[in-house]
């Protein structure tokens, strides 16, 4: 069974800090790795997506990759109470092409003013 | 971005009724969608890949003639729940993956659809 596991949560944060969000995968072959964000009753918003080991900035956020270590971590500097939400970690599983993904339960965040 | 409409964004239902779920591509051609589910604090389960005239594929354990998926056209693909049960009342999602594109992150959301099943 290929399995993609966060911590649940909910994990609290002062405003201004950095939330740090973590994720494993099971299938060592994965290739692509993306976070979403879920507002509660809406649909997911993609976040960041990363392919390659290391690290991947865009504004706020840094996606960082260990395939190694099979570990895909997003962190949230400068935390806002508008990012209080759940993220979401999704596994492109099934290799390239196959556009299938396989999502973690999510992890809640909340920002507190 | 690109625009994934999907409609009704709520329905409730009596038990024994069918209940069909529109999502559609509305600035681009979609030739691959999905269906995901999602229950309370759970999540987003794939139920089916659906290819733009050809039959879906639906993955182990969802019963395909319960849920029936048509995809009749490259902007669009219609999820039907027929004779649904209370055990079905859970979040609905669709998801559009854009022609011309060979990565996920054109991968776009519809905005769900909450069924509750009486």
């Amino acid at each position: 069974q290929k399995e993609v596991e966060q911590n649940s949560g909910p994990l609290s944060v002062p405003e201004g800090a950095i939330a740090s969000l973590n994720c494993t995968y099971s299938d060592r072959g994965s290739q692509s790795f993306f976070w979403y964000r879920q507002y509660s009753g809406k649909s997911p918003e993609l976040i960041m997506f990363i392919y390659s080991n290391g690290d991947k900035e865009d504004g706020r956020f840094t996606a960082q990759l260990n395939k190694a270590s099979q570990y895909v971590s997003l962190l949230i500097r400068d935390s806002q109470p508008s990012d209080s939400a759940t993220y979401l970690c999704a596994v492109n599983m099934r290799g390239a092409g196959s556009y299938q993904l396989t999502f973690g339960k999510g992890t809640k965040l909340s920002v507190i003013p | 971005g690109a625009v994934v409409s999907q409609h009704p964004s709520r329905v409730i239902c009596k038990s024994g009724t069918s209940v069909k779920i529109e999502c559609r591509s509305l600035d681009f051609q979609a030739t691959t969608m999905f269906w995901y589910r999602q229950f309370p604090k759970q999540s987003l389960m794939l139920m089916a890949t659906s290819n733009e005239g050809s039959k879906a594929t639906y993955e182990q354990g969802v019963e395909k003639d319960k849920f029936l998926i048509n995809h009749a056209s490259l902007t669009l693909s219609t999820l039907t729940v027929t004779s649904a049960h209370p055990e079905d009342s859970s979040f609905y999602i669709c998801s559009a993956r854009e022609i011309r594109t060979a990565t996920n992150e054109k991968l776009f959301f519809g905005s769900g659809t909450q069924l509750s099943v009486l």
